[in-house]
């Protein structure tokens, strides 16, 4: 059974700096993995998808990387501001978990002015 | 990026009611979708996924004559929380996939139980 980690379950910093969340899982036969930000009482927002046959993915200020052997991903936002503030939820899609996607914890992200 | 709605946004009902929470894709066709529960603090739960016109697969513990749910069409999709207790009220989140590519989250729908 597929299992996701999250760490550290929480973090603040001030805003400017760059922080890295961290995700790992048991399960190296995944077909890909998505970043999610939840702002608190909505939705998921998709930040980057991986594939499984890629290494990392950017947009903006995030970068995600992918490494399926050793079971671990990485998001780094660079320069953070207030407005990162939210819950970043890390998930895969694999063999072994059907067409499921499975969550991690997540991570609850606050950046102070 | 490709738009998931639902309706509606926050429901307060009455103990013994049921509740209906639609999900829609916008811009595109799904082809299953994906209804999820989720606690203060808490990660997404999964209930059920389901694919247009077949009968949704639920996950273990949830109870398919609790928690109805109609895949109509390739942009909609619907839960119905029949006779609703206390206990049902959460968070409740549907998604939208197309084969092969990411899930789309609808912003999710606050349902309260009185």
């Amino acid at each position: 059974k597929q299992e996701v980690t999250q760490i550290p379950a929480a973090l603040s910093v001030p805003e400017g700096e760059n922080l890295v969340l961290n995700c790992s899982f048991t399960d190296s036969a995944i077909y890909n993995l998505q970043w999610f930000r939840q702002d608190p009482g909505k939705g998921l927002t998709s930040l980057l998808l991986i594939q499984s046959s890629q290494r990392e993915q950017t947009s903006g200020r995030l970068n995600a990387s992918l490494d399926k052997s050793s079971g671990r991903s990485t998001l780094y936002i660079a320069a953070s501001q207030p407005g990162d503030s939210a819950t970043y939820l890390c998930a895969v899609y694999g063999e072994t978990s059907g067409s499921r996607l499975t969550f991690g914890e997540g991570t609850q992200l606050t950046v102070n002015p | 990026g490709a738009v998931v709605s639902q309706h509606p946004s926050r429901v307060i009902c009455k103990s013994g009611t049921s509740v209906k929470i639609e999900c829609r894709s916008l811009d595109f066709q799904a082809t299953t979708m994906f209804w999820y529960r989720q606690f203060p603090k808490q990660s997404l739960m999964l209930m059920a996924t389901s694919n247009e016109g077949s009968k949704a697969t639920y996950e273990q513990g949830v109870e398919k004559d609790k928690f109805l749910i109609n895949h109509a069409s390739l942009t909609l999709s619907t839960l119905t929380v029949t006779s609703a207790h206390p206990e049902d009220s959460s968070f409740y989140i549907c998604s939208a996939r197309v084969a092969g590519g990411p899930q789309y989250f609808g912003p999710g729908t606050r349902l309260t139980v009185l």
